[in-house]
């Protein structure tokens, strides 16, 4: 079983829809949780991160985290053909450790 | 975009062939951490380079190697390629005394294709 089981999609909205994105983990030494998106032909690029359970927001984009449900989540506000991308979770041990989820890919439709 | 350039872009490669990947790292940045990604798969951690010294390791076989030079770039090399070795690699730069490398920015990627 892998450390980290994100949602595999891949997911299809029509612009405006609010998107859920989410992944799960097992390592209770995961300290930080962040999220990335990753273009096609691209490397990731970091979106956000967090090291506390709850929500932080950042425009358009909420990261929520769930530490006693290990459970994290991306939520997408209003979202727009630009977000189509795959976006990755990722989660650092105290360790300096860090682990990707596989990513799930995002189409936004016009 | 942010900085951290790779070279080659895109690179063919015979199995049992060996290969060298370079990083250029972002201005300021003294930590290096290279991944692997296959198709459909997040980035897997091969290692870290801090200061010219290695500074962690994933799961990846000796035959996967690397090097930091005093200007804090990189390079990746791979002796006695598999077919397995196809993949994006990525390398990310960071400063290390930040926040357990949240930090990190990645380049755009070397595709390997292993024939």
């Amino acid at each position: 079983q892998k450390e980290v089981e994100q949602d595999p999609g891949p997911l299809s909205v029509p612009e405006g829809a609010i998107v859920s994105l989410n992944c799960t983990y097992s390592n209770s030494a995961f300290q930080y949780f962040m999220w990335y998106r990753q273009y096609s032909r691209k490397g990731p690029e970091l979106l956000m991160y967090t090291y506390s359970s709850g929500n932080k927001e950042d425009g358009r984009f909420t990261a929520q985290v769930d530490k006693s449900s290990k459970y994290i989540s991306l939520f997408i506000r209003d979202s727009q053909p630009s977000d189509s991308a795959t976006y990755l979770c990722a989660m650092i041990s105290n360790a300096g450790k860090s682990t990707f989820g596989d990513g799930t890919t995002l189409t936004v439709k016009p | 975009e942010t900085g951290v350039t790779q070279s080659p872009t895109h690179l063919i490669k015979t199995r049992g062939q060996q290969v060298t990947l370079r990083c250029s790292s972002q201005s300021g940045h003294n930590t290096v951490s290279w991944y692997q990604q296959a198709l459909g798969q997040g980035p897997q951690f091969i290692f870290q380079y801090y200061r010219e010294e290695e500074n962690g390791r994933g799961n990846f076989p000796p035959r996967f190697s690397g090097l930091q030079f005093p200007n804090y770039s990189s390079e990746l090399n791979v002796n006695a390629l598999e077919l397995d070795d196809s993949a994006l690699y990525l390398c990310a730069s960071s400063l290390v005394h930040q926040a357990m490398n949240t930090e990190a920015f990645f380049g755009q990627g070397t595709r390997l294709t292993v024939v």
